[in-house]
C-alpha cells in the first residue's frame, strides 16, 4: 500500500533563505507527483506536477525534483519571502489513478 | 472567472441531522472529487465522479452520499450515520480521472462542525 510522508511537519526559516521540502513515498509505481500549496482555511493550489518519466519541473522560484527509484521528491524554494508562508502538500498518483497524500509541511518565513 | 465554488464556508450540524455541502465548477471538467481533511493528516477521498450520473466510493465513503445530476455540480451530503463529521471538506475537479498528466483544481473548502 502506497504511503506518502512529509518531514518535517513544520519549518521556520528567515526571509531570503533557500529551502528544501521533502516528500517520500513507498511504492515507485506512480504516474506522477504533484506539489500543492494551502493557505490557512483555504483550498489547495497546484504548484508543480512531475510526470514519472521526468526528473524535475520548474516554475519561477520553485523547483521540484523526482527520484522514483529512491521514492523521493523535493520542492526547492529559492530566496524565500514571507508570502511563501503556507502548508505545502505532496501527492502521488498511484497505479490505480488514485492520489495518495502526505500530511504536509507547514512553512513559516520570518521577515 | 473559471473555477470551483464551494458553499457554505462554515456549516454547523446538529446531532441526527443531515447536511449538504455544495460544489459547483465552470471548468467543463468531467471528473469531480470530495476530500476530507483532518489536522495532521493527508487528504482522504470520500467520493469521486468520472461523468454525469456516475460516482464511485473513495476510501472513507461510509456516512456520506453524493449525486451528479449535472456536469457542473457534485453536492456532498453528510448523513447522521457519520459519527465524526467535524473536518474541512474540499471539492476538486480535473479533466478526467485517468488523465494522469492533468492537475487538480480545488475549491476553497467548507469547515463542518458539530453543535
Amino acid at each position: 500500500k502506497q504511503e506518502v510522508t512529509q518531514i518535517p511537519a513544520a519549518l521556520s526559516v528567515p526571509e531570503g533563505e533557500n529551502l528544501v521540502l521533502n516528500c517520500s513515498f513507498t511504492d515507485s509505481a506512480i504516474y506522477n507527483l504533484q506539489w500543492f500549496r494551502q493557505d490557512p482555511g483555504k483550498g489547495l493550489t497546484s504548484l508543480l506536477l512531475i510526470q514519472s518519466s521526468q526528473r524535475e519541473q520548474t516554475s519561477g522560484r520553485l523547483n521540484a525534483s523526482l527520484d522514483k527509484s529512491s521514492g523521493r521528491s523535493t520542492l526547492y524554494i529559492a530566496a524565500s519571502q514571507p508570502g511563501d508562508s503556507a502548508t505545502y502538500l505532496c501527492a502521488v498518483c498511484d497505479s490505480n489513478y488514485q492520489l495518495i497524500w502526505g500530511a504536509g509541511t507547514k512553512l513559516i518565513i520570518k521577515p | 472567472d473559471g473555477g470551483i465554488t464551494q458553499s457554505p464556508k462554515y456549516l454547523f450540524r446538529k446531532e441526527g441531522q443531515n447536511v449538504t455541502l455544495s460544489c459547483e465548477q465552470n471548468l467543463n471538467h468531467d471528473a469531480m472529487y470530495w476530500y476530507r481533511q483532518d489536522p495532521g493528516q493527508g487528504l482522504r477521498l470520500i467520493y469521486y465522479s468520472q461523468i454525469v450520473n456516475d460516482f464511485q466510493k473513495g476510501d472513507i465513503a461510509e456516512g456520506y452520499s453524493v449525486s451528479r445530476e449535472k456536469k457542473e455540480s457534485f453536492p456532498l451530503t453528510v448523513t447522521s450515520a457519520q459519527k465524526n463529521p467535524t473536518a474541512f471538506y474540499l471539492c476538486a475537479s480535473s479533466i478526467a480521472v485517468t488523465a494522469n498528466n492533468e492537475k487538480l483544481f480545488f475549491g476553497s473548502g467548507t469547515q463542518l462542525s458539530v453543535l
